[in-house]
């Protein structure tokens, strides 16, 4: 099955510093890999996608990267703001009606005011 | 749409008690998803649905876990008898199957077991 490792566990920065959290995956055929956001005592939610037809995606202060050759993919938070501390999952899925994704371990972002 | 509804939200039971907890997928779902999310063992998946029949239990820790979804619209998380180790967050979530669906979750269990 998917294995996903996702690094750091624990990332701290300044505020207005940028942010990135890498995670690696195992099986080639995964082609969608989902960002959730978990605030402290609240659900993740979803942040941002890519699918892997695309190498990387936008949307305001967060970006994502994917490069399916080395299968990893990363999530750039500019400017980071203390807003944005919480913990990050990354997830990988592949196609197909059984559609299970497989989470990373969580980073746990500080940003400091 | 309300988004996946779950409760009890928190709750505290004396070991050995049978706990029940319950989701309400989002209208429209065809999948379900029960997680445990605990510090030291992050996010877990304990069961997955599609259309109503459990097709991957094999996160279930043990047969004190049970889970069932009668119908499209509601499902329930046993746990006979209730152990200290067990206290958890206890998250349903729903997405429409397929390739790239977003999975939508819930607010949580928050379950605490003395």
């Amino acid at each position: 099955g998917e294995n996903v490792e996702q690094h750091p566990s624990t990332l701290s920065v300044q505020e207005g510093d940028s942010a990135v959290i890498k995670c690696t995956y195992s099986d080639s055929a995964s082609n969608y890999f989902p960002w959730y956001k978990q605030e402290l005592g609240k659900r993740p939610q979803l942040i941002i996608d890519i699918r892997s037809n695309v190498g990387e995606k936008k949307d305001q202060r967060i970006a994502v990267t994917l490069n399916k050759t080395a299968k990893h993919f990363s999530l750039h938070i500019t400017e980071t703001q203390p807003e944005d501390s919480a913990v990050y999952f990354c997830a990988a899925s592949r196609p197909g009606g059984s559609y299970i994704p497989t989470f990373g371990r969580g980073t746990s972002l500080i940003v400091h005011p | 749409d309300a988004g996946v509804i779950q409760s009890p939200r928190h709750e505290v039971t004396e070991m050995g008690q049978e706990v029940t907890l319950r989701c309400k997928p989002i209208s429209g779902h065809n999948s379900l998803f029960w997680y445990r999310q605990t510090m030291m063992r992050g996010l877990e998946l304990l069961i997955y649905f599609n259309n109503n029949v459990p097709i991957d239990d094999s996160g279930m820790p043990e047969d004190r876990f049970s889970a069932k979804m009668p119908n499209a619209s509601f499902s329930t998380l046993k746990i006979q008898p209730s152990e200290p180790r067990d206290s958890a967050v206890y998250f349903c979530a729903s997405t429409l199957a397929g390739a790239g669906n977003t999975i939508y979750f819930g607010e949580g269990s928050w379950l605490t077991v003395v």
